[in-house]
């Protein structure tokens, strides 16, 4: 089992771009969260997607937005970004209550 | 709002020196809390969790308590390989599916 699979690992863009992170869930999972990890600090609640929906989301502007697929694999935007959504990005999965993480897409702006 | 405080930040240990790391927390109807492990460039790794003061569990050198204010991580005769972020976190209850983390105590045993 691959696990949790996120791409890209590594990337960097400027400012006012746009970026699409994306998340294949362990097999058996339904379930997608978006955490936002700055350095030294604990993962923030972006949002998460079950059938496709959005079915909760943190305290984060428009600019970030989601979509679940029927494969249950999640993609995460970011539009108009800022030097502060320099951060890891990590994907969860889960059919219960327990979150199993992928390693993360580290996103630098410049 | 949910609320999650770890202490201490960090923590140096000498191989086999037996310590605790907390996990205060404040959360509406305590759906469960969590402690997850993570390496430097890595995703969380999940290791208990706990839903109910009194509960307890182990696996290896750790062994996870619960309060109905605080979580104690106990770590026995560490090696150098539990060299990690040690993070907390709470779920909250009804129609809430977030988990909420703290900081995160790094932990780092010396040889």
């Amino acid at each position: 089992d691959a696990g949790v699979t996120q791409s890209p690992t590594h990337l960097i863009k400027t400012r006012g771009q746009q970026v699409t992170l994306r998340c294949s869930p362990k097999s058996g999972h339904d379930t997608v969260s978006w955490y936002q990890q700055a350095l030294g600090q604990g993962p923030q609640f972006i949002f998460q997607y079950y059938e496709e929906e959005e079915r909760q989301r943190g305290n984060f502007p428009d600019r970030f937005s989601g979509h679940q697929f029927p494969n249950y694999s999640s993609e995460l935007n970011v539009n108009a970004l800022l030097l502060g959504d320099s951060a890891l990005y990590l994907c969860a999965s889960s059919s219960t209550n327990v979150l199993t993480f992928g390693a993360g897409s580290r996103l630098t702006v410049l | 709002e949910d609320q999650v405080t770890q202490s201490p930040e960090a923590l140096r240990l000498q191989e086999g020196e037996s310590s605790s790391l907390n996990c205060s927390y404040t959360v509406s109807g305590l759906r469960g809390l969590f402690w997850y492990r993570q390496d430097p460039g890595k995703g969380p790794e999940f290791l208990f969790t706990l839903y109910s003061a009194g509960e307890e569990k182990e696996k290896e050198r750790l062994k996870a308590t619960l309060t109905k204010k605080e979580s104690f991580l106990h770590i026995t005769a560490p090696k150098p390989e539990d060299s990690a972020t040690y993070l907390c976190a709470v779920q909250g209850g009804g129609s809430n599916y977030k988990l909420t983390f703290g900081k995160g105590t790094l932990l780092t045993v010396n040889p």
